[in-house]
């Protein structure tokens, strides 16, 4: 079973910032989270990792809380593009066991 | 764009037939892992090959099997198929050493089975 938990859901003005929560309150001290987005029915695409820092890319930011039991994807100006299904994954990798578990996502939608 | 293919990019069969399907990994990755994902649910994990061994299985039947061949390059078959085989078929590429790496998907195989 995945080991987080998100909104079913979500709808973001395009422009603004969008913020996507994630609970994984049994999140172990070498596990790291990850996030990917699906965009209609594509393969699932890489967008950030982190494993205590905050972090920031390209395309977004991860935001950990200290006690690491939750997260916050932030995509910083969103476009309509981004509109996909956004899963927040914890993972870890022991002798090479690197099988992702996905939960449901959040659905993410940009209005105009 | 991520570097993984995958082929055909839509496929229909029929229940019992077999089908194979291809996926071709990132340049410099050592590892292939699929993934099964039905309509309206994330992705399941089905196995994963590591210089050509399988390096892990999900609760997938044996009828669904792998190959990975020396270029890292990777085969899904499933056997006998069932109606509910239908769904998008993920890989995934990385180079798996001392520390985790990230997994690249490829663009899916939509599998229909009647």
């Amino acid at each position: 079973d995945a080991k987080t938990t998100q909104p079913p859901s979500m709808d973001c003005a395009e422009g603004r910032a969008a913020n996507l929560p994630c609970n994984h309150s049994t999140i172990s001290g070498n596990e790291y989270v990850y996030w990917y987005r699906q965009i209609h029915s594509q393969g699932p695409q890489y967008i950030i990792h982190g494993l205590k820092n905050n972090e920031t890319n390209e395309m977004a930011s991860l935001i950990i809380t200290e006690d690491r039991k939750s997260s916050t994807l932030i995509l910083p100006h969103a476009t309509l593009r981004d509109t996909a299904v956004y899963y927040c994954i914890v993972r870890v990798y022991v002798n090479r066991d690197d099988k992702i578990i996905f939960g449901k996502g959040t659905r993410l939608h940009i209005l105009p | 764009e991520t570097g993984v293919t995958q082929s055909p990019t839509h496929l229909i069969k029929t229940r019992g037939q077999q089908v194979t399907l291809r996926c071709s990994s990132q340049s410099g990755h050592n590892t292939v892992s699929w993934y099964q994902q039905a309509l309206g649910q994330g992705p399941q994990f089905i196995f994963q090959y590591y210089r050509e061994e399988e390096n892990g299985r999900g609760n997938f039947p044996p009828r669904f099997s792998g190959l990975q061949f020396p270029n890292y390059s990777s085969e899904l078959n499933v056997n006998a198929l069932e109606l509910d085989d239908s769904a998008l078929y993920l890989c995934a590429s990385s180079l798996q050493g001392q520390y985790q790496e990230t997994q690249y998907f490829g663009p899916g195989t939509r599998l229909l089975v009647l």
